[in-house]
């Protein structure tokens, strides 16, 4: 069935430094969406891509969808003890436009 | 207002015991969603309900029991549970003619603790 992998599953960064997550798929996406959840919260709804190539922006964060909808990437630039959460990728299974299906997530940790 | 509310916050029961959880939205979303987490898990599809009818079950075991009384509210009766339960449970809703079409908004979530 359809997958999503996250890479990595975990990332350690200091205050600043910038912050990348993927999400990988062997079969073509057809969107993808991020959500982030705080530790002890639940997840709030990012951004979602449905175009080839499509790149979006909200402040430090760009959200990519690679040419071949296989693939995307969430990235922080500068992060903030408030970027602090789990990102999670997830995309609508092929068959059914109701079910999600969810990539691991990536845990950040934000030293300040 | 991209609000869904969940009651209760937190729930302790017994392995006997029968309890609700309720979620709401008013964002007129006909879409709504049963969701369990684990710890450091991504949130386990569970019920979905569309335009108040049950359109996709998880294969999930008959102690819990989903209710759609109408397009705002969504239950979730527990009979029965294990200790294995144990979890967040997420509600959530999406509306095919929001900005966003296919976001899904969580509420906060009841956490349950069955001993």
């Amino acid at each position: 069935g359809q997958q999503v992998m996250q890479i990595p599953q975990y990332q350690h960064v200091q205050e600043g430094e910038d912050f990348t997550t993927y999400c990988n798929s062997s079969t073509t996406l057809s969107n993808i969406q991020w959500y982030k959840q705080r530790p002890g919260g639940h997840p709030v709804f990012l951004i979602q891509l449905v175009k080839s190539g499509e790149v979006k922006k909200q402040k430090r964060l760009t959200f990519q969808f690679g040419e071949a909808k296989k693939n995307s990437s969430l990235h922080i630039t500068a992060t903030q003890t408030t970027d602090v959460g789990t990102y999670f990728c997830a995309s609508y299974n092929a068959g059914n436009n109701r079910k999600l299906i969810w990539g691991l997530g990536t845990s950040l940790a934000v030293n300040p | 207002d991209t609000e869904v509310t969940q009651t209760p916050k937190h729930l302790v029961m017994g392995m006997t015991n029968k309890k609700s959880l309720k979620c709401e939205q008013h964002m007129g979303h006909r879409a709504m969603y049963w969701y369990k987490q684990k710890a450091k898990k991504p949130p386990e599809l569970m019920f979905v309900y569309s335009y108040e009818k049950l359109s996709i079950n998880e294969s999930v075991p008959s102690r819990f029991s989903p209710e759609c009384p109408n397009s705002s509210l969504l239950n979730l009766h527990l009979h029965a549970l294990q200790p294995e339960d144990s979890a967040l449970y997420l509600c959530a809703s999406s509306g095919r003619w929001d900005p966003q079409r296919g976001a899904q908004y969580f509420g906060p979530g009841t956490r349950l603790t069955v001993l």
